[in-house]
């Protein structure tokens, strides 16, 4: 059983440039969440997919984020013209509709550094 | 606003102890409280969690205690290890919006040998 995976582990880029992330979850899962996370907090929910639907976006994500799941499987988050303070763990995380389906499953993270 | 507050920021306990973290929320809607484990450069790792139709659950060293009333929930490690050494969040989020978790900002424990 492989888990969550995330592409990349860490991208260091410059004020200005966009940036896109890739989760892949836990096979079959079909929900799929977005948070962020930043030095010395808890994870802050972004995101969410039910397979390939978005069903609800945080206020944290601006316009300058779009978070896509195409065929409901894996997903993007992209972030245009990013700015020092996108600065976090980008975190991914999958649950099944089964059972407990508030079971969310952590990947690695993306940790972005802009300079 | 946090919905879920975390003390304390940091503790430190010798191996063989017990650590206690505690955690306190307001919205009566959540009913499904997990806890969560990250070591440094990883991402959180679900460890134990509780629906408020019971107020201890047990795993091993880790126990989750559940007072509905007060509304707040505690972690225990039992016979802390220097292998537990990591920071700690515990979540919560409402059964009407099974996607959002809300976490508290985190205890960062350290085991000493």
């Amino acid at each position: 059983d492989t888990g969550v995976s995330q592409n990349p582990r860490h991208k260091i880029t410059k004020r200005g440039q966009n940036v896109t992330f890739r989760c892949d979850p836990i096979s079959e899962h079909n929900r799929l969440y977005w948070y962020r996370q930043t030095l010395g907090q808890g994870p802050e929910f972004l995101t969410y997919f039910q397979n390939e639907a978005q069903l609800e976006k945080s206020r944290l994500l601006s316009d300058r984020f779009s978070a896509e799941r195409p065929k409901g499987s894996f997903s993007t988050l992209e972030i245009q013209r990013t700015e020092q303070g996108d600065s976090a763990m980008y975190l991914c995380a999958s649950s099944s509709g089964q059972g407990w389906s508030y079971e969310q499953y952590f990947g690695p993270g993306t940790r972005l550094t802009v300079t | 606003q946090q919905q879920v507050k975390q003390s304390p920021q940091s503790l430190i306990v010798q191996k063989g102890g017990i650590s206690i973290i505690n955690c306190a929320y307001e919205n009566t809607a959540f009913d499904y409280f997990p806890w969560y484990q990250q070591f440094p450069g990883k991402g959180p790792a679900l460890l134990i969690a509780i629906r408020p139709d019971v107020s201890e659950k047990k795993e091993g060293r880790f126990t989750i205690s559940f007072n509905k009333s007060a509304k707040q929930f505690s972690l225990h490690i039992m016979d802390s290890q220097p292998g537990d050494s990591a920071t700690y969040f515990c979540a919560a989020n409402p059964s009407s919006n099974d996607y959002k978790l809300s976490f508290g900002a985190g205890t960062t424990v350290t085991v000493r040998a």
